[in-house]
């Protein structure tokens, strides 16, 4: 089935470091979301990317979507302790499931 | 408009009960999905729901079912409860059309022993 994997499981940056997070797909997605978990918190939805190659920017933010459509990344420049939780990408596969199965996530720790 | 609520917020179960978790979704939206999360396994999709019809289903065994009402509110439950099946239950609203994104309630905490 459908497999969505982040990368790094866990990262711990200082205070103004920036921080990336990977997602790769086992299938090519039809659209990829992005969701922040603040620690004991619930998902909140950051950004959708649909086209392939996509670039969107939230502030100091950066999301991208893989020119095939099977991978995506944060890029968040200058980290500030708010940033800390957890982040999940999630895709549809497009076909006939178009399930939205959600990444492993990435825990970021930021000290300040 | 009010957010996505779940009751109960907390429970505690013991091996073998059975137990139902509530879902209200925001005012208008028509789909509503469930996920477990535990610290091990991450956000696992338990099922979907639009307009009272199952739309899609994870893979969990047959003791987990759910269902949708008229009004849009689900609820979801559990048989044979196991220690395993302790976790955070989220259910998540949404429009429905599957490029719109999806608005997570605050769980419900389950805890089986």
């Amino acid at each position: 089935g459908q497999q969505v994997m982040q990368i790094p499981q866990y990262q711990h940056v200082q205070e103004g470091e920036d921080f990336t997070t990977y997602c790769n797909s086992s299938t090519t997605l039809s659209n990829i979301q992005w969701y922040k978990q603040r620690p004991g918190g619930h998902p909140v939805f950051l950004i959708q990317l649909v086209k392939s190659g996509e670039v969107k920017k939230q502030k100091r933010l950066t999301f991208q979507f893989g020119e095939a459509k099977k991978n995506s990344s944060l890029h968040i420049t200058a980290t500030q302790t708010t940033d800390v939780g957890t982040y999940f990408c999630a895709g549809r596969d497009g076909g006939a499931t178009n399930k939205l199965i959600f990444g492993t996530g990435t825990l970021l720790a930021v000290q300040p | 408009k009010a957010g996505v609520t779940q009751t109960p917020r907390y429970l505690i179960k013991t091996r073998g009960q059975q137990v139902t978790l509530s879902c209200s979704p925001i005012s208008g939206h028509r789909s509503v999905s469930w996920y477990q999360q535990t610290p091990g396994q991450g956000l696992q999709f338990l099922f979907e729901y639009f307009s009272e019809t199952q739309r899609n289903k994870g893979n969990f065994p047959g003791r987990f079912s759910g269902r949708q009402f008229s009004n849009s509110r689900s609820e979801m439950n559990v048989s044979t409860l196991e220690l395993g099946d302790s976790a955070l239950y989220l259910c998540a609203s949404s429009q429905g059309d599957r490029t719109y994104e999806q608005y997570f309630g605050p769980g419900t905490r389950l805890t089986v022993t």
